[in-house]
C-alpha cells in the first residue's frame, strides 16, 4: 500500500460546482497534512494546510479524519482559475514529507 | 523577496557528464530537500537536509549527492547522469525539519533531460 494516495482524476466539473477529493494515507502516526496546488509542470504552492479541527479558507475547506486515514478538500463555487492539480501531503515524521501522486481538477465554463 | 532558486532551469546533457544543480534560498530555512517529479509517480524525495552539514537520503536518493556546506545553499549533484534521471527537479525548503509542521516552499523546477 502506498504511503499517500489520491485518486487521479481528472475531475471535470462546471463552473459554480462544488467539488472534493480524498487524499488517504497509510502511517497512523502522521503528524501534519498540506494541500498543494501544481498548475501544469510549475511548482507546487501550498494552498492550505489541514488542522485536526478542520478548517477553511474562502472557497476552501480542508478536514482531517484520523480514524479514517485521510484527509479531504473541498471546493466550492468552483472558478475557471482553479483547474490545477491538487496535491497532497503528509509527514509521517522522520523530517520528509510525503507527497500523493495529484488529482487534476478541470472545471469549464 | 523570500524565494527559492534554482538553476539552471532547463538542461539537456549526455550520459555520464557530472553536473550540477544549484539551489539558494533566502529565507533563512532550516531544512532543505530536493525532490524528483515523473509521470504517475509524484514528487519523490531524493535527499533532504536539516541544517548545515547534515543531509539525509529520502526515498530516490541512488546516482545522486547533495552537500549543505552553507545554510543558504543545497547542491544537487549527478555524478554520472544516466537517462533514467532525465526528470522535474525541485528543491524545497521550509523553517525547521522537526516534525515538519510547517510548509515547504518550492524553487521553480528544473527540467534534466539525460540523453
Amino acid at each position: 500500500r502506498k504511503e499517500v494516495e489520491q485518486d487521479p482524476g481528472p475531475f471535470n466539473v462546471p463552473e459554480g460546482a462544488t467539488v472534493a477529493f480524498n487524499c488517504t494515507y497509510s502511517n497512523s502516526a502522521s503528524q501534519s497534512f498540506f494541500w498543494y496546488r501544481q498548475d501544469c509542470r510549475k511548482e507546487p504552492k501550498l494552498l492550505m494546510s489541514v488542522y485536526s479541527s478542520g478548517n477553511e479558507d474562502g472557497r476552501f475547506t480542508a478536514q482531517l479524519n484520523r480514524a479514517s486515514q485521510y484527509i479531504s478538500l473541498l471546493i466550492r463555487d468552483s472558478k475557471l482559475s482553479d483547474s490545477a492539480t491538487y496535491l497532497c501531503a503528509v509527514n509521517p515524521g522522520f523530517q520528509k514529507l510525503v507527497f500523493g501522486t495529484g488529482t487534476r481538477l478541470l472545471v469549464s465554463p | 523577496e523570500a524565494q527559492v532558486t534554482q538553476n539552471p532551469r532547463y538542461l539537456i546533457t549526455v550520459t555520464g557528464k557530472k553536473l550540477t544543480v544549484t539551489c539558494s534560498q533566502n529565507m533563512n530555512h532550516e531544512y532543505m530537500s530536493w525532490y524528483r517529479q515523473d509521470p504517475g509517480l509524484g514528487l519523490r524525495q531524493i535527499y533532504y537536509s536539516m541544517n548545515v552539514e547534515v543531509t539525509d537520503k529520502g526515498d530516490v536518493p541512488e546516482g545522486y549527492k547533495v552537500s549543505r556546506k552553507e545554510k543558504r545553499n543545497f547542491p544537487l549533484i549527478l555524478e554520472s547522469p544516466s537517462p533514467n534521471q532525465t526528470s522535474l527537479y525541485f528543491c524545497a525548503s521550509s523553517p525547521t525539519g522537526r516534525g515538519l509542521d510547517q510548509p515547504q516552499h518550492f524553487g521553480d523546477g528544473t527540467r534534466l533531460s539525460i540523453l
